[in-house]
């Protein structure tokens, strides 16, 4: 199957500095990115839709300017955490949308793990 | 609306059978998705079905009904390594992922 790398794989940051995930298609070009965040023993909550090349669309209640997400090219997207706040330690983890056939499979990056202290 | 339900936890011997269910309704329907994923890792690919049957793959199955909108991940001669949560996943009309809240399997000896 297809790989998708991210980094860092942990990162610990100070409230109130900025962080930034890059999410990488190794072997294939992803036109689609999707980013997601996962708290402890829940499921994984989609947070935008990254396209090459446009802005990123946003699911509700995600804050475009605190999560800030550019898809430059068609292999690297990265999210930014602005400002990071305790309340932002989560696991993120980054998925690439690649057409196989007739349809679509969804890969995913290793996940980063955020804490703010 | 859409929505994905499966049940919360689960748990099975080693060495036997679980079925895991996933019921679905979504806008539009371009295949259902079955995830792997262990505490603190992201989610690996499983299987996909997009046709009305079974699909094997080794000691994983998986089976969709369209007109049911249901689908059911079937893992034989299970292992303690198969303990994990296990997601599911129906795309819509848009090719975007709709998530299950997976179900969590735990292994007993």
């Amino acid at each position: 199957g297809a790989v998708v790398s991210q980094h860092p794989s942990r990162v610990i940051c100070k409230s109130g500095t900025s962080v930034k995930i890059e999410c990488r298609s190794l072997d294939f070009q992803a036109t689609t990115m999707f980013w997601y965040r996962q708290f402890p023993k829940q499921s994984l909550m989609l947070m935008a839709t990254s396209n090459e090349g446009s802005k990123a669309t946003y699911e509700q209640g995600v804050e475009k300017d605190k999560f800030l997400i550019n898809h430059a090219s068609l292999t690297l997207s990265t999210l930014t955490v602005t400002s990071a706040h305790p309340e932002d330690s989560s696991f993120y983890i980054c998925s690439a949308r690649v057409l196989a056939g007739s349809y679509y499979e969804q890969y995913f990056g290793p996940g980063t793990r955020l804490t703010v202290t | 609306g859409q929505n994905i339900d499966q049940p919360t936890e689960m748990t099975a011997t080693e060495g036997a059978i679980v079925q895991i269910n996933c019921t679905y309704q979504t806008s539009g329907f371009n295949g259902l998705f079955w995830y792997q994923q262990h505490a603190g890792e992201a989610p690996t690919f499983l299987s996909y079905n997009v046709l009305d049957g079974l699909e094997e793959k080794g000691r994983f199955s998986s089976f969709l009904s369209r007109s049911k909108g249901y689908s059911y991940l079937l893992l034989k001669e299970l292992q303690m390594k198969d303990s994990a949560s296990y997601l599911c996943a129906a795309m819509d009309s848009n090719y975007q992922l709709i998530w299950g809240a997976g179900t969590k399997l735990i292994i007993k000896p």
